[in-house]
């Protein structure tokens, strides 16, 4: 258990709906990852946070949103779906300290599966 | 920019063999490399990193990997393949100075031949 927990797991929708994964971190991280894992595009990250801050952006579709919350939880809107966003989202986090990110480690959680139909 | 180029999609050896998965990394700076593992149906878990100092770093399971610069690689290593590590790797880079944004490679799918 990474200590990262993701929801829903699994979430079936239809194209042009519109959904929101949520992902807690482990307790006392203070960053926090967004990647999409499909077959055809490997492992992608989208976005991290930071303290509630935007940190880095990565691959993220103009569709797509995220947003860190005080409680340091994080959600990742997606809008106006497409067959194409089909994939596993992973949310991640790393320890932490005040000065920023230091040892590279991520904690994954199990992940959110979207299927549109 | 940083990237990874993981050799061999899908590997299959026999249990007991020796698992050779590969690596070759891009950085423009010294990077932090690290090989992660998915197992069906779970997220990915850190097998092990290299970061600085000893170029050989073994991880958790009996993994291992060496950095050698010089060939800019990064390949893991078991000398005994288990059927419990049938699952999916993955080479991952960032750079050295604190940015823990991690460039993933496309994977290695490693079958256990009983």
């Amino acid at each position: 258990d990474s200590g990262v927990t993701q929801t829903p797991k699994h979430l079936i929708t239809a194209t042009g709906q519109r959904v929101t994964l949520r992902c807690s971190p482990r307790s006392g991280d203070l960053s926090v990852y967004w990647y999409q894992q499909s077959l055809d595009q490997g492992l992608q990250f989208l976005i991290q946070y930071y303290n509630g801050e935007e940190r880095a952006k990565g691959n993220i579709l103009e569709r797509f949103s995220a947003q860190q919350f005080p409680d340091l939880h994080s959600e990742l809107n997606l809008s106006s779906l497409e067959l194409g966003d089909s994939a596993l989202y992973f949310c991640a986090s790393s320890g932490t300290g005040d000065e920023g990110p230091v040892t590279g480690e991520l904690f994954f959680g199990e992940g959110s599966r979207l299927t549109v139909l | 920019a940083q990237s990874v180029t993981q050799l061999g999609s899908h590997v299959s050896v026999s249990e007991g063999a020796l698992v050779l998965l590969r690596c070759n990394y891009s950085s423009s700076v010294p990077p932090y490399l690290f090989w992660y593992v998915q197992y069906p149906n779970q997220g990915l878990q850190l097998l092990l990193k290299y970061t600085t100092g000893a170029t050989l770093v073994k991880g958790i399971n009996g993994f291992e990997a060496e950095f050698k610069k010089s060939e800019t690689s990064f390949h893991l290593t078991k000398p005994s393949a288990h059927m419990s590590d049938a699952a999916e790797y993955f080479c991952a880079v960032s750079d050295r100075f604190g940015n823990e944004k991690l460039t993933f490679g496309t994977g290695t799918r490693l079958t256990i031949i009983p």
